[in-house]
């Protein structure tokens, strides 16, 4: 079982807004400020959506938002639309240099 | 633009040794602070950070596959490699290459990632 939960799948219609969220089950990745996310559409490169909780990389747009209330991260997607169905994946900072991503969230837009 | 390519065998025998090479180009390998990481997923399974090698050479890897895993730079090549020794089933997944600038806690940009099946 990872250390980070994500639901195996969501759905919601185009024009709405959904929320993945990312549960932390181990101290392992202590005060979980290091939070990224990443959108993989198959057989392409995994790209990052998210990182430190809450900042955007430039070209991702403002419909992409994070945030984190204690041990859950989130990500939510507002206005959806069909190119954003996908997987996608929440990563942490575990300490002593390693990393820890959850099992990944397949995101349907109806 | 940073792009990165992973190339290797695609088929292992069980109890041999995986090898993957990913190959950067718009950067170079040995730019200072630069870390260069491996990343697989199993299928049905989520992802999996394997380890990285920095700029200089060094490693560090994920306590689950440290006693099999080898990573090292070729910057005559500008490329870096991945070895998993001693592979079974498990083994079988996408593998991906991922850039990590300075202390940064995120992978930007990936590669497109190459299966490898590990089947006799």
């Amino acid at each position: 079982q990872s250390v980070l939960t994500q639901p195996r799948s969501v759905s919601e219609s185009p024009g709405h807004s959904v929320t993945i969220s990312c549960t932390a089950t181990s101290t392992a990745v202590g005060a979980f400020d290091y939070v990224s996310w990443y959108q993989h559409h198959p057989g392409k490169a995994p790209k990052l959506m998210i990182f430190d909780v809450t900042k955007r990389p430039s070209g991702v747009p403002h419909r992409f938002s994070g945030s984190k209330s204690g041990n859950t991260a989130s990500l939510t997607i507002s206005g959806l639309q069909t190119e954003d169905e996908a997987d996608y994946h929440c990563c942490s900072y575990a300490g002593g240099y390693t990393w820890v991503f959850g099992g990944g969230t397949k995101l349907t837009v109806l | 633009q940073v792009q990165l390519q992973e190339s290797g065998p695609g088929l292992v025998k069980p109890s041999e040794t995986l090898s993957l090479t990913c190959t950067v180009s718009g950067d170079s390998v040995s730019s200072d602070s630069l870390y260069w990481n491996w990343i697989r997923q199993a299928p049905g399974k989520g992802l999996e950070w394997i380890g990285f090698v920095d700029y200089s050479g060094n490693t560090n890897y994920n306590p689950s596959l440290k006693r099999r895993v080898t990573m090292s730079l070729d910057t005559s090549k500008n490329q870096f490699s991945l070895k998993l020794w001693s592979v079974s089933a498990a083994d079988t997944a996408v593998y991906y290459c991922a850039k990590q600038s300075g202390y940064n806690n995120w992978f930007d940009p990936w590669g497109r990632g190459t299966l490898v099946t590990v089947s006799s």
